[in-house]
């Protein structure tokens, strides 16, 4: 029969309000790391990187943070808008000496905006 | 604009059958590559492609092949579909290592049913 899958993380949030998407990664190794947005019926699209060598970044409206000590990379949101609902994936980078630029993601934040 | 093109947004197909899913890229990227989407589970690496004619295994390649034959086309290949196969699947494709950026390109996916 059809597989059920996990739970997906929700996070609800006001129109206006900030946003702050949490992610845990695993491999002290990785380099690199990336946000993903993924509205429904479309692919995964970039929003924002960052490599190991940098705490925060900043693009429009989004700044990621990261914390090598406890690996923890977060996305905020400034301003959150109606167009922000989507799901939300951190990717890294679990090896800089492997070909192909593999990514290794997240399970995913769901954020809803509500009006 | 980079552009990554997948055959079909939606198919269905029976146990047993085989599938070929294709993914075309149009700004000359190295690298290509597929993922199973799940719920909760975010996005997993079936196969993936560093140059024509070579391949590497990803996370879950078992009832999974892949082709490469030209540089902009990647094939997925599921020899005998099985319901467990039912997922979304995702192409992806990107330049090898460029001003330290990993960002991989995403097609808009393929709802594959099996039945």
């Amino acid at each position: 029969g059809e597989s059920v899958g996990l739970h997906l993380p929700t996070l609800s949030v006001q129109e206006g309000d900030n946003s702050i998407i949490n992610c845990a990664y695993s491999n002290s190794a990785s380099d690199y790391f990336i946000w993903y947005k993924q509205e429904s019926g479309k692919g995964p699209q970039f929003i924002i990187d960052i490599r190991s060598n940098m705490d925060k970044r900043q693009g429009q409206r989004v700044t990621v943070l990261l914390n090598k000590t406890v690996k923890h990379l977060s996305l905020q949101i400034a301003a959150t808008q109606p167009g922000d609902s989507a799901v939300y994936f951190c990717a890294e980078n679990p090896s800089i000496k492997a070909a192909g630029n593999k990514l290794t993601f997240g399970g995913g934040t769901r954020v809803l905006v509500k009006p | 604009d980079v552009k990554v093109t997948q055959s079909s947004r939606y198919l269905v197909k029976r146990t047993g059958e085989k599938v070929f899913l294709e993914c075309v890229q149009d700004m000359d990227h190295e690298n290509m590559f597929w993922y199973r989407q799940d719920p909760g589970l975010g996005l997993r690496l079936i196969y993936f492609s560093y140059d024509v004619k070579m391949k590497e295994k990803g996370d879950i390649p078992e009832g999974y092949s892949v082709s490469r034959e030209k540089k902009e086309r990647f094939s997925l290949i599921l020899e005998s579909a099985s319901t467990n196969q039912t997922s979304m699947y995702l192409c992806a494709s990107s330049q090898t290592r460029v001003r330290g950026s990993y960002e991989q390109y995403f097609g808009p996916g393929t709802r594959l049913t099996v039945t």
